[in-house]
């Protein structure tokens, strides 16, 4: 089973600010990965896949990069309704489909 | 409008069963993989099972094995997910999750998780 750690856990940013979220495989996935975003109380919505390719309707803020191992997801200038938790998840190598732990971007 | 809408959900003691309903509609159901997500309380997301679009594939998360199956019903839109032998680690919201991006990996049909239902609580405790 492929473990995907993310990192921080909390993310304190002030809005219109960089955030710079991390999430690590154990083994490589090479770029296939996705990125979620989950509000309180909402289920969670698809962001990114292929590492880098946003999903339909996804701001331009929202971006992807890395591959293998490590990965990245910016969001450039953090609005408020960008407060959430963000969700790592490899496809690489399932069953089964794996998530990161989770980081929460709150608001600082 | 995609729409996925659980139910099922309940309080349930250990070693009983529940069956989740997942009802689709907004889109060709009968053409989508689907999934089962899980969030324990407080905690993160762990992906369950998921079932191809003729139900003749099915996948689980090595601790379902062997207790939770799932299946689908293309006349009627609608997923499900039998869930037996229930622990107390089962507790958790369960989604009910539209493979709609398939991606192949290695020549291996891959679902993302495009839409997903608001989930039914799932709560097993004596």
């Amino acid at each position: 089973e492929i473990v995907m750690t993310q990192s921080p856990a909390t993310l304190s940013v002030s809005p219109g600010e960089r955030a710079t979220l991390s999430c690590r495989a154990s083994q490589s996935v090479t770029i296939n990965l996705a990125w979620y975003q989950q509000k309180p109380g909402q289920a969670p919505r698809l962001l990114i896949y292929g590492a880098s390719t946003r999903a339909t309707g996804i701001p331009a803020r929202f971006s992807g990069s890395g591959s293998g191992t490590e990965f990245t997801l910016t969001i450039s200038s953090l609005q408020s309704e960008d407060f959430a938790v963000y969700y790592c998840q490899q496809y690489n190598n399932w069953p089964p489909l794996t998530f990161g732990g989770g980081t929460k971007v709150e608001i600082k | 409008e995609v729409q996925l809408v659980e139910s099922g959900g309940g309080l349930v003691q250990p070693g009983g069963s529940l069956r989740l309903s997942c009802a689709a509609s907004g889109f060709a159901f009968s053409t989508s993989y689907m999934n089962w997500v899980r969030q324990a309380p407080g905690k993160g997301l762990e992906w369950v099972a998921n079932i191809k679009q003729d139900g003749s594939e099915k996948y689980y998360v090595d601790s379902v094995k062997g207790r939770f199956t799932i299946s689908r019903d293309n006349a009627k839109s609608s997923l499900y997910l039998q869930m037996n032998s229930l622990r107390a680690e089962d507790t958790a919201v369960y989604y009910c999750a539209r493979g709609g991006t398939i991606v192949m990996v290695r020549g291996v049909v891959t679902p993302l998780f495009d839409d997903w239902g608001q989930g039914t609580l799932v709560t097993v405790s004596s």
